[in-house]
């Protein structure tokens, strides 16, 4: 089983700054099935990358993903007011899912 | 478009059962499998496992093996999840996904005294 570790726990930053989100894989997965979602309070998930590059619809290009192999990585390039969340990364196999424990992105 | 509608809030009683539905629309049922999520107050996200909507062939992650039972009924594109013997540590919000882009909004389950 895929164990999925996040990092930083939380993130403390200003409107306008760099967010750079980090997931660390337990074992070499394909990159086809990585997730980044973000989480409101009072909602589900919302997608934002699927196969660890590409936005989902509607996304803003603000949010990118890359990575490869164990290490893959969420930036939000200017962060805007409504940015501040939850954020999970995901490994979507073909036969279970796993979440990394998430990343919370604060107001500084 | 992509629809999955899930039940109401529940308050239950410790040992009670709880059935949550998520009925899908804007797609062919059977064509897609689909999970199930908890979440607990405070807490991350954890897959329960899923279903083969076109066999009805449920997978059980780890955790979630004899109270919990997935379900369908394929004539109203309905999925379901069953959960047993109730207890406070089942306090939580299920949610049902097809897929990582489509997902309920939610039931949440209390189970209290």
């Amino acid at each position: 089983e895929v164990v999925l570790t996040q990092s930083p726990g939380t993130l403390s930053l200003s409107p306008g700054e760099r967010a750079t989100l980090s997931c660390r894989a337990s074992q070499s997965v394909s990159s086809r099935y990585i997730a980044w979602y973000q989480q409101k309070p009072g909602q589900a998930p919302r997608l934002l990358i699927y196969a660890a590059s590409s936005r989902a619809t509607g996304i803003p290009d603000r949010f990118s993903g890359s990575g490869s192999g164990t290490d893959f990585t969420l930036t939000i390039s200017r962060l805007e007011p409504e940015d501040f969340a939850v954020y999970y990364c995901q490994h979507y196999g073909t036969s279970s899912w796993t979440f990394g424990q998430g990343t919370k992105v604060e107001i500084k | 478009q992509v629809q999955l509608a899930q039940s109401g809030s529940e308050l239950k009683e410790p040992g009670a059962s709880v059935k949550v539905s998520c009925k899908a629309s804007g797609y062919t049922f059977t064509t897609y499998g689909m999970n199930w999520v908890r979440q607990a107050p405070g807490q991350g996200l954890e897959w329960m496992g899923w279903i083969n909507t076109n066999t009805g062939n449920p997978t059980y992650a780890q955790d979630f093996t004899g109270r919990f039972v997935f379900s369908l009924d394929t004539s109203v594109s309905t999925a379901y999840l069953q959960i047993s013997s109730l207890k406070a540590e089942d306090t939580a919000v299920y949610y049902c996904a097809r897929g990582p882009a489509y997902w309920g909004q939610g039931t949440l389950v209390t189970v209290s005294s």
